[in-house]
């Protein structure tokens, strides 16, 4: 059963479109929320580790928000790009030893 | 440039072979973990470990046994591989067991079990 949950599965987008996604998780025992993109024939890399409530992190065109009291994390990309094609993770921690559950991903595919 | 590096990209093995997976990295992290991916699943821990000979099951353990005799290195045994285990197998580590430590991945390893 996952508790970290993302939506939508998938999304197509044009290239210069921004777009963003969602990421739900457990509200309570909260120790952290972690976002990876993961490319095509690549490891996942983390984007960003948040952890305090009302947290935003930016990464050049890519951007997380944190809200740990309804939990749940957008990700927005701003101004798409092909090279921001891929799956997008979210996970959360279920205990302090960095145990992480991950969410099933959001595909975003990219078009020129 | 830090490095988490797995034995095989790709592996074809037979119902009933032992498989190891080995994963080794270079950053003196103290925790490692194994996870496959499979569709609409996400990432499914199997083993963590977070010292040098401790371990610990994840969510999916069964069929599934690990080794981590030095810090740098963390295998996950398939004692008799069967056809559910064909997937994606992903290692990674990371430096403390805070849950606020980013995880660092390796390229994967592709099971098929025939």
């Amino acid at each position: 059963i996952l508790n970290v949950e993302q939506s939508p599965q998938s999304l197509h987008v044009q290239e210069g479109d921004s777009t963003n996604f969602t990421c739900s998780f457990p509200s309570s025992n909260f120790y952290a929320l972690h976002w990876y993109r993961w490319e095509t024939a690549k490891s996942p890399e983390a984007l960003f580790v948040m952890t305090l409530n009302g947290d935003e992190k930016k990464k050049g065109r890519i951007s997380a928000t944190l809200n740990t009291k309804e939990g749940y994390s957008y990700l927005y990309i701003k101004g798409s790009q092909p090279e921001d094609s891929a799956t997008y993770l979210c996970a959360s921690p279920t205990d302090s030893w960095g145990k992480l559950q991950f969410g099933a991903g959001t595909q975003v595919v990219v078009t020129p | 440039d830090v490095k988490v590096t797995q034995s095989s990209r790709y592996l074809v093995k037979r119902t009933g072979e032992k498989v190891f997976l080995e994963c080794v990295q270079d950053m003196d992290h103290e925790n490692m973990f194994w996870y496959r991916q499979d569709p609409g699943l996400g990432l499914r821990l199997i083993y963590f470990s977070y010292d040098v000979k401790m371990k610990e099951k994840g969510d999916i353990p069964e069929g599934y046994s690990v080794s981590r005799e030095k810090k740098e290195r963390f295998s996950l045994i398939l004692e008799s591989a069967s056809t559910n285990q064909t997937s994606m197998y992903l290692c990674a580590s990371s430096f403390g067991g805070r849950g606020v430590d980013e995880q660092f991945f390796g390229p994967g390893t592709r099971l098929t079990v025939l």
